[in-house]
């Protein structure tokens, strides 16, 4: 399979959370990230979390990571429309010959 | 200035066509990036540049040619393409390029080879 993958959708309501969740095989990297891209726009950096670290939180957004079981997730509170978009995981996977590597996106898509 | 801006937006050529996207940073980043990517798939990695010398080619085949003139422009250029080269290319930058994912992204160039 992929080193880093995501389930491809997630369909929430205005004002529900929203979890998006990512696994890779093994990680190299100090730090995972998570990108977001709206329809016909580049990536843009959202949040990122140290590898040590279980736990970030930062406005709406949670970031926990699970070494041990090598899963990364997104929690978005009280999502939005303007929230809709694909979400992507990141990091420096071993052996991935220190590069960013991008898992396979998630598409959120926000319903009134 | 946190911008990546990149020229043109949307391209069209032919498979006889010589063109060139264009990629200007102004952050003062020393590493810069060029990804293709399809629709609802992740970007690929085609190059890296790190202080003005390629330092990653991910075996792009040759139509598509890197240059990196100064720290803050980078262009690729575009000659023999194929239809499946059809896709958006984003160019990147970042501080470093050693073991960092805190890439700045343009908006892309939409490029559809007929």
């Amino acid at each position: 399979g992929e080193d880093v993958e995501q389930s491809l959708f997630l369909s929430v309501r205005e004002g529900d959370s929203s979890v998006i969740n990512c696994t890779y095989t093994d990680s190299s990297s100090t730090y995972l990230y998570w990108y977001k891209q709206e329809p016909g726009a580049g990536l843009q950096l959202l949040t990122y979390i140290f590898s040590n670290m279980d736990m970030k939180q930062d406005q709406r957004l949670t970031v926990l990571l699970n070494k041990k079981d090598k899963h990364l997730s997104l929690r978005i509170a009280d999502t939005q429309t303007g929230d809709s978009a694909i979400y992507f995981c990141a990091g420096v996977i071993t052996g991935g010959g220190n590069k960013l590597t991008f898992g396979t996106g998630t598409q959120l898509k926000v319903e009134l | 200035d946190t911008e990546v801006t990149q020229t043109p937006k949307h391209l069209v050529m032919g498979m006889t066509n010589k063109k060139s996207l264009k990629c200007e940073q102004h952050m003062g980043h020393r590493a810069m990036y060029w990804y293709k990517q399809k629709a609802k798939k992740p970007p690929e990695l085609m190059f890296v540049y790190s202080y003005e010398k390629l330092s990653i080619n991910e075996s792009v085949p040759s139509r598509f040619s890197p240059e990196c003139p100064n720290s803050s422009l980078l262009n690729l250029h575009l000659h023999a393409l194929q239809p499946e080269d059809s896709a958006l290319y984003l160019c990147a930058s970042s501080q470093g390029h050693r073991d960092t994912g805190e890439l700045f992204f343009g908006e892309g160039s939409r490029l559809t080879v007929l």
